[in-house]
């Protein structure tokens, strides 16, 4: 299966700042997916990053709050903007891995103070 | 309204014993079903997978039941070991019918295993 590695881990950001995350994959995939994780909530759907054309945003989650890169075919970033104290989650990346369903990144674990 | 449900946040099991994690779902057009287990400051990993077509599948020491007309599934652990302390998330997907596949979670459901 694919390995991803994401980054930052973690960070602590000032509420009206934005943070990037960046996930690379060791090999090429068509679609790259970020989810959010809130406390005590489960695994969210953010958004399906697609190379060469914009993101597909779920119900909930909008392009100006959630900027996505997908510059080729094994990186992708996440941009959380505007931050508030309630974008405080685990932010994951994901690739589909054959018969396992899906491999996620490590996660990036964003406080907004 | 959530579409798959563990309403167990927690469960505590001693060393040996057989731990059972439930999950629950209530959209009919999912057909595949996933755990999986995530420890703190990693991301989860799969552990194990059912399709519809099938009510067990069985992978070492975990066991995956699946009970359509109930729309019940549930995760066996035995005998559970201290590393499988974790928290266990359950997943559903509808693969057919088009659509991308994507996965559902559950909130999870946190393991402690006692020695």
């Amino acid at each position: 299966s694919a390995v991803i590695s994401q980054k930052p881990s973690r960070d602590i950001c000032q509420r009206g700042t934005s943070l990037t995350i960046q996930c690379q994959v060791d090999s090429q995939v068509t679609m790259m997916f970020w989810y959010r994780q809130q406390p005590g909530q489960s695994l969210t759907l953010i958004a399906t990053a697609n190379q060469g054309s914009e993101a597909t945003y779920e119900s909930g989650f909008v392009i100006d709050k959630f900027p996505i890169s997908r510059p080729n075919l094994t990186f992708s970033t996440l941009t959380v903007s505007n931050m508030s104290p309630e974008d405080s989650s685990i932010y994951l990346c994901s690739v589909r891995s054959g018969t396992y369903g899906y491999t996620f990144g490590s996660g990036t674990r964003l406080t907004v103070v | 309204d959530q579409q798959v449900k563990q309403n167990s946040p927690s469960l505590s099991v001693q060393e040996g014993r057989i731990s059972i994690l439930n999950c629950d779902y209530t959209n009919s057009m999912f057909d595949y079903f996933l755990w999986y287990k995530k420890y703190p400051a990693e991301g989860p990993t799969f552990l194990i997978s059912i399709s519809s077509i099938k009510d067990k599948n069985e992978d070492g020491r975990f066991t995956v039941f699946l009970n359509k007309s109930a729309k019940h599934l549930s995760l066996h652990i035995v005998p559970s070991q201290p590393g499988d302390s974790a928290v266990y998330f359950c997943a559903a997907s509808a693969r057919s019918g088009g659509s991308q596949g994507n996965l559902i979670f559950g909130k999870g459901t946190k393991l402690s295993v006692k020695p």
